[in-house]
């Protein structure tokens, strides 16, 4: 049974650091690993997808790394903003195109 | 339409009673997942619809939950005497499906629930 565990649980920075979030699974056997962002009381917002053979995708100031071999990604915000602060997602699809197991999240803080 | 649709966004009920949760897909979507997210609690895989295969219930956590796709489209998810422990925000996801082979899911608002 596929397992997502983030770290950390929760970050605060200041505004203007550039920052990591770590996502690792447990069954390297992906069809692909998926970062969204939800903010408080709203759905989920689709942020980066990555395919199993690929190994980044980059979007703004946003960069998704995929190491499928350690069964690891990582998500890079370069030059937070206080706008970025919600809580961030990781899920995993297993191959043969299934469902998505999500991660616990990693609640971001960016201050002023 | 333009993104995925659910109602109610938000429903207050009473232990006991039955309750349906509405999510329209976006158009053209073959596949509609069903989650549930509960306070402190990370997203809870509920069921799976794909096109006409027979869906995949095997995260209904009891014989009180069910869900039905009427003609490809529009999902109801039906939870029959509400439980207390039910109280949840239950998220409704769409995507093109196998063919389209990115696997992408875009997620609705969300329904959020609550048993009195």
């Amino acid at each position: 049974k596929q397992e997502v565990t983030q770290i950390p649980a929760a970050l605060s920075v200041p505004e203007g650091e550039n920052l990591v979030l770590n996502c690792s699974f447990t069954d390297s056997a992906i069809y692909n690993l998926q970062w969204f962002r939800q903010d408080p009381g709203k759905g989920l917002t689709s942020l980066l997808l990555i395919q199993s053979s690929q190994r980044e995708q980059t979007s703004g100031r946003l960069n998704a790394s995929l190491d499928k071999s350690s069964g690891r990604s990582t998500l890079y915000i370069a030059a937070s903003q206080p706008g970025d602060s919600a809580t961030y997602l990781c899920a995993v699809m297993n191959s043969g195109y299934s469902t998505l197991t999500f991660g616990k999240g990693t609640m971001l803080l960016v201050s002023p | 339409g333009a993104g995925v649709s659910q109602s109610p966004s938000n429903k207050v009920t009473e232990k006991g009673k039955d309750v349906e949760l509405r999510c329209d897909p976006i158009s053209g979507h073959t596949a509609l997942y069903w989650y549930r997210q509960s306070l402190g609690q990370g997203l809870e895989f509920l069921i799976y619809f794909q096109g006409n295969s027979a869906p995949d219930k095997s995260g209904l956590p009891s014989d009180r939950f069910s869900a039905e796709r009427t003609g490809g489209s529009v999902s109801t998810l039906t939870i029959q005497r509400t439980q207390q422990e039910d109280s949840a925000v239950y998220l409704c996801a769409s995507s093109q499906g196998s063919r389209a082979r990115t696997g992408e899911l875009f997620f609705g608002e969300g329904s959020r629930l609550t048993v009195l």
